[in-house]
């Protein structure tokens, strides 16, 4: 939907590993955004961007990191990920701010 | 208190039957309103959006009401397929922001 590609689609890593996911668009779209969504959590915003180099912390922001340098591609960094950080994350899209985001397939993290 | 608050449910009702989900938001100042879908293991995606004066898309029927800020949406004739996790969401004060509900779990049986 909206030309997003998430990468990768499932990863199994150990705690204290960086991890990085990628969020590829072909929309042009100016926002972009992570989110994290887990059992009786619902959808959680961990980080976000209006423009590239321009970003800002969601909700659940602590442990993560993100950059964008280019229009099209929006980093998520686990610089050291811990079993908490198990979830499945998603990646999406945006035009303007009243308009519906549209969402990637989705990374399937499990930290062990 | 969360921006946007749903029933989680679950809702099981029989096919045919008219299914009703509502939620409240904070955001006195919120303008714009989102039905999502989300089936099982998949991504959201956007079912509707909710307009001021109510508006309709075959057997979906949303509702704003923005003196009780409160958001429906209303499924008549209920099929297998519409089972899913229904999102509420709403536009947040900070922009670019949108603020999603936990969902409200939906079982249609034949």
């Amino acid at each position: 939907d909206a030309g997003i590609t998430q990468s990768p689609r499932h990863k199994v890593t150990e705690t204290g590993t960086p991890v990085t996911l990628r969020c590829h668009q072909t929309e042009n779209h100016r926002y972009m955004y992570w989110y994290r969504q887990d059992p009786g959590h619902g959808l959680r915003l961990i980080h976000y961007s209006y423009g590239v180099k321009d970003t800002d912390k969601g909700e659940v922001s602590d442990g993560y990191s993100v950059s964008r340098s280019k229009t099209e591609d929006f980093l998520l960094t686990l610089e050291s990920a811990t079993s908490s950080q198990t979830s499945v994350y998603f990646c999406a899209t945006g035009t303007d701010s009243n308009q519906p985001q549209h969402f990637g397939d989705g990374t399937r993290l499990s930290i062990l | 208190r969360k921006e946007v608050e749903q029933d989680p449910g679950p809702f099981n009702v029989p096919e045919g039957a008219t299914v009703a989900f509502n939620c409240t938001y904070s955001n006195s100042a919120s303008q714009s309103f989102f039905w999502y879908r989300q089936d099982c293991r998949k991504e959201p995606k956007l079912l509707m959006s909710v307009y001021s004066s109510g508006n309709e898309d075959g057997r979906f029927t949303a509702q704003l009401n923005r003196a009780s800020q409160y958001i429906s949406l209303l499924i008549r004739d209920s099929k297998l397929s519409d089972s899913a996790t229904y999102l509420c969401v709403a536009k947040g004060s900070t922009l670019g922001r949108l603020y999603f509900g936990r969902g409200t779990q939906l079982t249609v049986w034949p």
